[in-house]
């Protein structure tokens, strides 16, 4: 069975101040890992994914994360928070075959100016 | 624009109403997969479809029921619905056998009163 915990449901940052989003999960197969984000009444847009080969992965708007397989961890950075990323971030845990794509919880992203 | 097309986009019902929500891809995608979000709860999948002609039951499938029309179209139905049906509802799709991530629409907002 697969899992996903996102710590804090809320996480509030400065603008222009490093942006640090937690993910854990639990996999029996090799994971393929995502982030997705969500801006307000909209749908989810996929950020960025890890599936197989290098493990630090770029995805778009200056995101990046890290597949740590040792400390089974996928968490989501960005070096410095802009206002426009004010949004809820979701991690995902799937299989290759995706056909049971499990989602975390959330994380709102607050930016303070 | 090519994507995935959610009908409609908001909804009120009264308890034991019936009603389908529609969704349709233009992408190709062989899979589609029916979500719906809760507060502090993530993405809970109800039911998807690995192929045209085949559907299957997810994380909470009760009060539900699918219909894979064609490869384009993939609609959940609401036979009696429930107070605890108040959700919002993401139709999603991806390309193949392999996850590279899924296209998600716009969303369905469902209250049940």
């Amino acid at each position: 069975a697969q899992s996903v915990t996102q710590l804090g449901s809320h996480v509030s940052v400065s603008e222009g101040a490093l942006v640090l989003l937690r993910c854990n999960y639990s996999s029996s197969v090799p994971p393929y890992l995502f982030w997705y984000v969500q801006y307000p009444n909209q749908g989810l847009q996929l950020l960025l994914k890890y599936t197989t080969g290098a493990t630090l992965v770029k995805g778009i708007n200056g995101f990046e994360a890290e597949f740590k397989k040792s400390e089974t961890s996928f968490h989501l950075t960005k070096p410095s928070a802009h206002m426009s990323d004010a949004a809820e971030y979701f991690c995902a845990v799937s299989d290759a075959g995706g056909f049971k794509t499990i989602f975390g919880a959330g994380t709102r992203l607050f930016v303070k100016a | 624009n090519a994507g995935v097309t959610q009908t409609p986009k908001f909804q009120v019902l009264k308890t034991g109403q019936s009603m389908t929500l529609q969704c349709a891809q233009d992408m190709n995608h062989n899979s589609m997969y029916w979500y719906r979000q809760d507060p502090g709860m993530g993405l809970r999948l109800i039911y998807y479809s690995a192929s045209e002609g085949t559907t299957d039951k997810g994380e909470v499938p009760n009060g539900y029921n699918v219909s894979r029309l064609n490869k384009r179209e993939f609609s959940l139905r609401l036979e009696s619905a429930a107070p605890s049906q108040t959700s919002v509802y993401f139709c999603a799709s991806v390309a193949a056998a392999t996850n590279y991530g899924y296209t998600f629409g716009s969303g369905t907002r469902l209250t049940v009163v």
